[in-house]
């Protein structure tokens, strides 16, 4: 059963980078596709952006290139750094698998979330 | 950016009325739509892909339908684990966007 779990720290300083990892079981983090996203009262659900089973990573341009996502096969994870954060980068932060085929795609499933507070 | 819009933004029912909730795509989607249920505290769950699939497990109680731009999630004799906020999500592109939920209570 696949299975995902976001670990980080759940306070960071404004202007630094918010790092998280999301640790999976169950697949191989190189056979599927992968995305994080956020949720907060704001905003409502974000997408940030999408790490292809390739390699190849997709970020939502609203993020104006803060994000980055990465893969460690070796530890069966994948990660994503958000720079120069603000109090508007507050929020809860899901890891997601991508399933489906072609553009018929789904979020399924997700981690259970980790909260994410911007404060010095 | 595709905008989903949902309506109402909550609702309030009873166990064992039947529940619509509207899902509005500011452009033709065809069926590339998702519907997940929250719950408090919790993570997103799939129930239906593809506009109109059941997601495995997920009870014959829910059901999707529409393509183009407006689509429904039907609830059929609301049990009490329904009450939850729902979420639409496009998948047309690959800048994926969600309505802003529309949250199920118990009247």
């Amino acid at each position: 059963q696949l299975q995902l779990e976001e670990s980080g720290p759940g306070v960071v300083t404004p202007s630094e980078t918010l790092s998280l990892t999301c640790i999976v079981s169950g697949a191989s983090v190189g056979s599927l596709h992968w995305s994080w996203i956020r949720q907060s009262p704001g905003r409502g659900l974000e997408w940030i952006g999408v790490l292809q089973s390739s390699g190849s990573p997709n970020y939502n341009p609203s993020l104006k290139g803060r994000a980055s996502l990465s893969v460690d096969t070796s530890k069966n994870h994948f990660s994503l750094n958000l720079t120069s954060v603000t109090a508007a980068d507050t929020a809860v932060y899901f890891c997601a698998a991508i399933l489906g085929s072609g553009n018929y795609n789904w979020f399924d499933p997700w981690g259970q979330g980790t909260l994410v507070t911007v404060s010095s | 950016d595709i905008q989903m819009t949902q309506s109402p933004p909550s609702l309030s029912a009873s166990v064992g009325d039947r529940v619509t909730i509207t899902c509005r795509a500011s452009q033709n989607i065809a069926k590339y739509l998702n519907w997940y249920q929250q719950k408090p505290g919790k993570a997103p769950t799939l129930l239906i892909y593809s506009a109109s699939t059941l997601q495995s497990g997920v009870p014959s109680r829910f059901s999707g339908s529409g393509s183009g731009t407006d689509f429904t999630l039907t609830i059929n004799s609301l049990q009490p684990d329904d009450f939850a906020t729902y979420f639409c999500q496009q998948c047309f592109s690959t800048l994926y966007t969600f309505g802003q939920g529309t949250k199920l209570e118990i009247k």
